[in-house]
């Protein structure tokens, strides 16, 4: 089955500065790549996502690249405030024209912006 | 929309006894997710139910736990017997497989304590 990796578990950033999260992916069928934000103590909710036709997607103060060769993909977000503080998980999902879909989260990373 | 409701928010029991979590997805939606949190195991992926009709399972711990889906509208995670090592916060989560047919959208989940 998919293994997904992400890295660092933790990171710590000023304010203002940039975050890279990373993760890697096992199965090279998956082809839709989303990134979940957790606030502490509420549910997940998508923040972006990528399909495995695009490199490259960006959002504001996100992006998320994707590598489909080396099988990893990254988020990040520049100008980091306060309210960006909170758990950040990416996923490696498989879907098809038919509906088939599987997701495997990672471990998440406990992202803190220091004021 | 209300969202994917989630009920009970809390539940607290005694090990042995037997735990039923349940949820409600977003009207329309043809898929439902259910999801274990825990600090070790991030979000695990337990169960997926497309159509109500269970389509992968093998995220399910043991045999102490089965979830249904008995119609559109309702679906049910029963672990019976409940063990302290359940403990946990559990998610369900709902999709649709047309339009954006990717994003999950999150209930609040339930946090289950055994003692």
């Amino acid at each position: 089955g998919e293994n997904v990796e992400q890295h660092p578990s933790t990171l710590s950033v000023q304010e203002g500065d940039s975050a890279v999260i990373k993760c890697t992916y096992s199965d090279s069928a998956s082809n839709y790549f989303p990134w979940y934000k957790q606030e502490l103590g509420k549910r997940p909710q998508l923040i972006i996502d990528i399909r495995s036709n695009v490199g490259e997607k960006k959002d504001q103060r996100i992006a998320v690249t994707l590598n489909k060769t080396a099988k990893h993909f990254s988020l990040h977000i520049t100008e980091t405030q306060p309210e960006d503080s909170a758990v950040y998980f990416c996923a490696a999902s498989i879907w098809w024209s038919g509906g088939y879909q599987k997701v495997t989260f990672g471990i998440g990373t406990k992202l803190q912006v220091i004021p | 929309d209300a969202g994917v409701i989630q009920s009970p928010r809390h539940e607290v029991t005694e090990m042995g006894q037997e735990v039923t979590l349940r949820c409600k997805p977003i009207s329309g939606h043809d898929y439902l997710f259910w999801y274990r949190q825990t600090m070790m195991r991030g979000l695990e992926l337990l169960i997926y139910f497309n159509n109500n009709v269970p389509i992968d399972d093998s995220g399910m711990p043991e045999d102490r736990f089965s979830a249904k889906m008995p119609n559109a509208s309702f679906s049910t995670l029963k672990i019976q017997p409940s063990e302290p090592r359940d403990s946990a916060v559990y998610f369900c989560a709902s999709s649709t497989g047309t339009g954006r047919a990717y994003e999950q959208y999150f209930g609040p989940g339930t946090r289950l304590t055994v003692t």
